[in-house]
């Protein structure tokens, strides 16, 4: 399985953009990247994924380097309910394997 | 609201006990999850059903039996369970197991085995 690596913990200013960075040097090139995040108390939420090219949704953007071993997850403008813990996941979907993420908190 | 959803939010158990955490999708996926999420530790997979057919068992204890009686539903049976099983159980689905598709998740049954 691909391995990530991701800081374990980050702040942010109330409405700054959020920057979350993930190495995945590992990872194969059938392999799509996938950031979820999980708030305290609730399941994980799927957030955005991506395989090459960069993505945007209505909950944030993914940025995919042009080797694919890294990626960095932006939300571009934070608020307090962006407070949880963010995971990046190379996923074949047998594969899901979770890592312990990086918990942002956002400062207001 | 995430389209799965997990019932009971909360248990407590004894050791001896015989109890069932169910799970339930309306999102019309084919493959549903259960994992365990212990305090400070990351998410492991238990077991993983495609099309009501279980096709990953990750060397869990037998004192855990899943059963899925359809796509949408999927039950996980505890009985004789130790207090370090104690930890957050959630279930997920996904469109089906073999596409890339993301997994959804409940927000999980909080159980703690006294």
């Amino acid at each position: 399985d691909a391995k990530t690596t991701q800081p374990p913990s980050m702040d942010c200013a109330e409405g700054r953009a959020a920057n979350l960075p993930c190495n995945h040097s590992t990872i194969s090139g059938n392999e799509y990247v996938y950031w979820y995040r999980q708030i305290h108390s609730q399941g994980p939420q799927y957030i955005i994924h991506g395989l090459k090219n960069n993505e945007t949704n209505e909950m944030a953007s993914l940025i995919i380097t042009e080797d694919r071993k890294s990626s960095t997850l932006i939300l571009p403008h934070a608020t307090l309910r962006d407070t949880a813990v963010y995971y990046c996941i190379p996923q074949r979907n047998e594969k899901l394997t979770f890592g312990t993420g990086t918990r942002l908190t956002i400062i207001p | 609201e995430t389209g799965v959803t997990q019932t009971p939010r909360h248990l407590v158990m004894g050791m001896t006990n015989k109890k069932s955490l169910k799970c339930e999708q309306h999102l019309g996926h084919n493959a549903m999850y259960w994992y365990k999420q212990s305090a400070k530790k990351p998410l492991e997979l238990m077991f993983v059903y495609n099309f009501k057919e279980q096709t990953e068992n990750n060397s869990v204890p037998s004192r855990f039996s899943p059963e899925c009686p359809n796509s949408s539903h999927l039950f996980l049976h505890l009985h004789t369970l130790q207090p370090e099983d104690s930890a957050l159980y959630l279930c997920a689905s996904s469109q089906d197991r073999d596409s890339d598709s993301p997994l959804h998740f409940g927000n999980g049954t909080r159980l703690t085995v006294t």
